[in-house]
């Protein structure tokens, strides 16, 4: 059973780090295309970035410099380390599986991980 | 970027009544096209891929159409699980997908 898992959300300060992961199950995260989207408290859905299998990466304009998405195949988790948090960063963080036979619609999600930025 | 539009925003409809979502993207698509639910606190789950596809295990109720610009989401008959907000999403302009803005479906 495909299964994703994420974890690391917290309250953290304007201006914070933090790592987010999300841990896969029942499928090999190295062989998809990983995403992670984002949902601000009351608004819609918003793409953050994705790591493509062959390993490039992309980021929304609202993260790019300050976000970095990697995956550790050991571990078949993927991770979101997050830099300079500010209060627009605050949010559920979800991570989602692009799959080929779904013309790369997201096909599975895990159940989110809020971050909160807030002094 | 391309902008994904849904109409309308909410919408209040009866438990058996036949609904349509529409979505409109500023530039041509194709096909490329998902809709998802969204209950509250929860992830949300893919109804349909490429415009039409059903994705396997969601009701036949679920219905999309639609290419190039003009999408529509059906559903025939309103169950009561199926009060939800639901969003469409371009997959074309890969990677940087964009969702629309949501439609809040109630119960009337």
């Amino acid at each position: 059973e495909v299964q994703l898992v994420e974890s690391g959300g917290t309250l953290i300060q304007p201006g914070g780090s933090l790592r987010l992961s999300c841990a896969a199950s029942g499928f090999t995260v190295s062989d998809n295309f990983m995403n992670w989207v984002r949902q601000a408290p009351g608004k819609g859905l918003e793409w953050v970035s994705v790591l493509y299998s062959g390993g490039s990466t992309y980021y929304a304009d609202s993260v790019k410099g300050r976000f970095t998405i990697s995956r550790d195949n050991s571990k078949n988790t993927l991770y979101l380390q997050m830099h300079s948090l500010s209060a627009e960063d605050t949010g559920v963080y979800y991570c989602a599986r692009a799959e080929m036979t779904s013309r790369l619609a997201y096909d599975y999600w895990g159940q989110g991980t809020p971050v909160t930025v807030s002094s | 970027d391309i902008q994904m539009t849904q109409s309308p925003s909410s919408l209040s409809a009866s438990v058996g009544d036949r609904v349509t979502i529409t979505c409109r993207a500023s530039q041509i698509i194709s096909s490329y096209l998902n809709w998802y639910q969204q209950k509250p606190g929860k992830a949300p789950k893919l109804l349909i891929y490429g415009a039409s596809s059903l994705q396997s295990g969601v009701p036949s109720r679920f219905s999309g159409s639609g290419s190039g610009t003009d999408f529509t989401l059906t559903i025939s008959s309103l169950q009561p699980e199926d009060f939800a907000t639901y969003y469409c999403q371009q997959s074309f302009s890969t990677p940087f997908y964009t969702f629309g803005q949501g439609t809040k479906l109630e119960i009337k």
